[in-house]
């Protein structure tokens, strides 16, 4: 299994511009999760999905749009980017039911100029 | 929502001494509670996590405790080891595979 994988490592946008942040799971996970991680803030919440067709958001969801067509899919977009949304991406996974562990992919770094 | 407070930001001990790190939480509903490992420019990784029914889990040179009455939970690492150095992250949610709740992390130095 490839587990979570995420494209691309690395982009930078010029702001204004927009983006979609390619994550996918090969594990049937129903629970998949966007986070991003800010240096030294640990990471926040973006949105969140419980299954195809199901997103919520998080607690940092302002700026960004995501969908779930499939249960392997999980992209997340950027419309208009800003230098506030420089940051590593992360995408995760997880079963949600007898194994909680949440598996995370590589991280994407999104730097904003 | 959840707050998740962590201490201290940074740590740094002798080869083969202990680490302490603590959290503490605001949403007494919260019940499940993992600890992260990320090294420098790696994704997070699941060390041990504890559930609210639980006190205490070990897993060799690992342990959490958990104190649901005051609302916080340690990690403890006995005899350290340099590849221990890595930044750690608490976290907690209300329930097992639900969106987690990250403190902002400890950056443990292990020196040999």
């Amino acid at each position: 299994n490839a587990g979570v994988t995420q494209t691309p490592k690395f982009r930078i946008l010029k702001i204004g511009q927009s983006m979609t942040l390619q994550c996918a799971q090969d594990m049937n996970h129903n629970y998949m999760y966007w986070y991003r991680q800010d240096p030294g803030m640990g990471l926040k919440l973006i949105y969140y999905s419980v299954g195809a067709g199901i997103t919520d958001k998080g607690e940092v969801p302002n700026g960004y749009n995501v969908s779930r067509s499939t249960t392997e899919d999980f992209p997340l977009r950027l419309e208009l980017a800003a230098p506030s949304q420089t940051s590593v991406y992360f995408c995760a996974s997880s079963s949600g039911t007898t194994l909680y562990e949440q598996y995370f992919g590589p991280g994407t770094r999104l730097t904003v100029t | 929502g959840e707050n998740v407070e962590q201490h201290p930001s940074t740590l740094s001990v002798q080869e083969g001494d202990s680490a302490v790190i603590k959290c503490t939480y605001s949403d007494s509903a919260s019940n499940y509670f993992p600890w992260y490992k990320q090294e420098l420019g790696k994704r997070p990784q699941l060390i041990i996590d504890i559930r609210s029914n639980v006190g205490e889990k070990k897993d060799q040179r690992i342990a959490v405790t958990l104190n649901k009455t005051a609302k916080h939970f340690s990690l403890h690492i006995t005899e350290t080891q340099p590849e221990d150095s890595a930044v750690y992250f608490c976290a907690a949610s209300i329930y097992p595979g639900y969106a987690l709740n990250f403190g902002k992390g400890t950056s443990l130095l292990v020196t040999p």
